[in-house]
């Protein structure tokens, strides 16, 4: 079965830094892009970036860019999404997802918490 | 890029049946649109892909036959019908747009259907 597992809930202060991450199985991880997508409390989605895992090749949502990195360690299969310093306005959850022609399977999902 | 847009709610009765869409933005019409269903405090799934010739590639795992897809001109729907309980839930829409470092992913507001 093809699964992508996040990493837990976090509550963090403005300020701090985050790194989330995204573990997959059940497939070549190195073979398919993954991507981070972002929904605020009671939005819709937004796209942030893509990986691939492969060589590490990264784009970002001109949204996004400078805001966040997105990196990836091929050899235990895992995606990262991090933060050198967050702010109250990144509280939201945060999706990876495999895309091969779309966006399928999605993670459960990682709640990220900003408050001072 | 295009800009995709959904109306934000819509409604159906048990049984019934509900189309969904989602609307390109001008010049987009050959765009082919991704529908996820995002069920209460879960995370997206794929349901199908769609274009102008109707559905693209196959649906996701565990999409019933009861959802199918159609796409004219700048719309691109989703239908479902015999609507169960269990599609309460908010759909949303989303196209990938370049290649390369312009890659970019944009999806629409989604739409919340309720089953009354």
């Amino acid at each position: 079965e093809v699964q992508l597992v996040q990493s837990g809930a976090e509550v963090k202060k403005p300020g701090e830094s985050l790194k989330i991450s995204c573990k997959g199985s059940g497939y070549s991880f190195t073979s398919y892009w993954i991507g981070w997508v972002r929904q605020m409390p009671g939005k819709g989605l937004e796209w942030m970036g893509i990986i691939y895992p492969g060589d590490s090749d990264t784009r970002y949502s001109p949204s996004f860019q400078g805001q966040v990195t997105i990196s990836a360690d091929k050899s235990i299969s895992t995606a990262y999404l991090q933060w050198s310093s967050l702010k109250a306005s990144d509280t939201a959850m945060y999706y990876c997802a495999r895309r091969g022609y779309w966006f399928d399977p999605w993670g459960q999902g990682t709640l990220v918490t900003v408050s001072s | 890029q295009p800009v995709l847009t959904q109306p934000p709610s819509a409604s159906a009765s048990l049984g019934a049946s509900v189309t969904l869409t989602c609307t390109l933005s001008s010049g987009y019409s050959n765009y082919k649109v991704d529908w996820y269903q995002q069920r209460p405090g879960k995370g997206p799934r794929f349901v199908m892909r769609v274009g102008t010739g109707g559905i693209v590639g196959s649906k996701g795992d565990g999409i019933p036959d009861r959802f199918s897809v159609l796409g004219s001109g700048l719309n691109r729907y989703l239908t479902i019908k015999n609507i169960q309980e269990e599609d309460e839930s908010d759909y949303h829409c989303g196209a990938d747009h370049g290649s390369g470092s312009n890659f970019v992913v944009v999806f629409g507001g989604g739409t919340k259907l309720t089953v009354l």
